[in-house]
């Protein structure tokens, strides 16, 4: 059972348009979600969310969490076509035992276009 | 140094012979990640260690995968008699302290099993 959600898969924009991006997560135990964008290879960090209801936020880009609705929201406002890419949600929690996982979503995969 | 080096970048292997992949974490991090991404798709966690111990293993087909963090080494990932469905890339990541917080991406290697 997929523990990490994300949607839409795709997503096709205009430059200029604004996007939200979908992440809902059923873990119990949880610490954190954590967003990466992946271009051509390595994933790179974007936030780190622990607290429902505190937006952080980069430029154009800002996350939400809402933890007792169990997802999380990436905006991305003002597009351009460099912010093609795939967006990973992830999501942090105590497995038991000592251990924590780290859990990724499918992704969803952006395209601005000009 | 301050990034994920993993090598080689690019490794084509025939049917049921080895596979050896590297990682230097970032110096002062003490938790490596293992990941494979098959075709851009979901992050599959394979295994994680703190230090040199083995943290969790949940993730790894242990009849052919095996992983080390040797002390003044690089972490290693092998994988004996490769299938064609171990074509992936595979990604390292590290972490400083706190388990799974802003994990750092290497590259990638990019695995290939004709």
């Amino acid at each position: 059972e997929d523990k990490v959600v994300q949607s839409p898969l795709s997503l096709v924009v205009h430059e200029g348009d604004t996007v939200t991006l979908n992440c809902s997560y059923e873990v119990t135990n949880f610490r954190s979600l954590l967003w990466y964008k992946q271009e051509k290879k390595a994933p790179t960090f974007l936030f780190m969310l622990t607290s429902s209801g505190i937006e952080k936020k980069s430029g154009r880009l800002s996350s939400i969490l809402d933890k007792k609705e169990l997802f999380s929201i990436l905006n991305i406002t003002a597009t351009q076509t460099g912010d093609s890419a795939i967006y990973l949600c992830a999501v942090r929690f105590y497995s038991g035992a000592g251990s924590y996982q780290l859990t990724f979503g499918k992704g969803t995969k952006l395209s601005v276009i000009p | 140094g301050e990034e994920v080096a993993q090598t080689p970048k690019h490794l084509v292997r025939g049917e049921g012979q080895k596979a050896k992949l590297y990682c230097a974490p970032i110096k002062g991090h003490s938790y490596v990640f293992w990941y494979q991404q098959v075709l851009k798709n979901e992050f599959k966690f394979l295994i994680s260690f703190q230090n040199e111990n083995v943290f969790d293993e949940t993730g790894m087909p242990k009849e052919r995968f095996s992983a080390k963090c040797l002390p003044n080494s690089p972490c290693s990932l092998e994988i004996q008699a490769t299938k064609l469905e171990d074509s992936a890339v595979y990604f390292c990541a590290s972490s400083q302290r706190v388990f799974g917080e802003k994990l750092f991406f290497g590259s990638g290697t990019q695995l290939s099993v004709l």
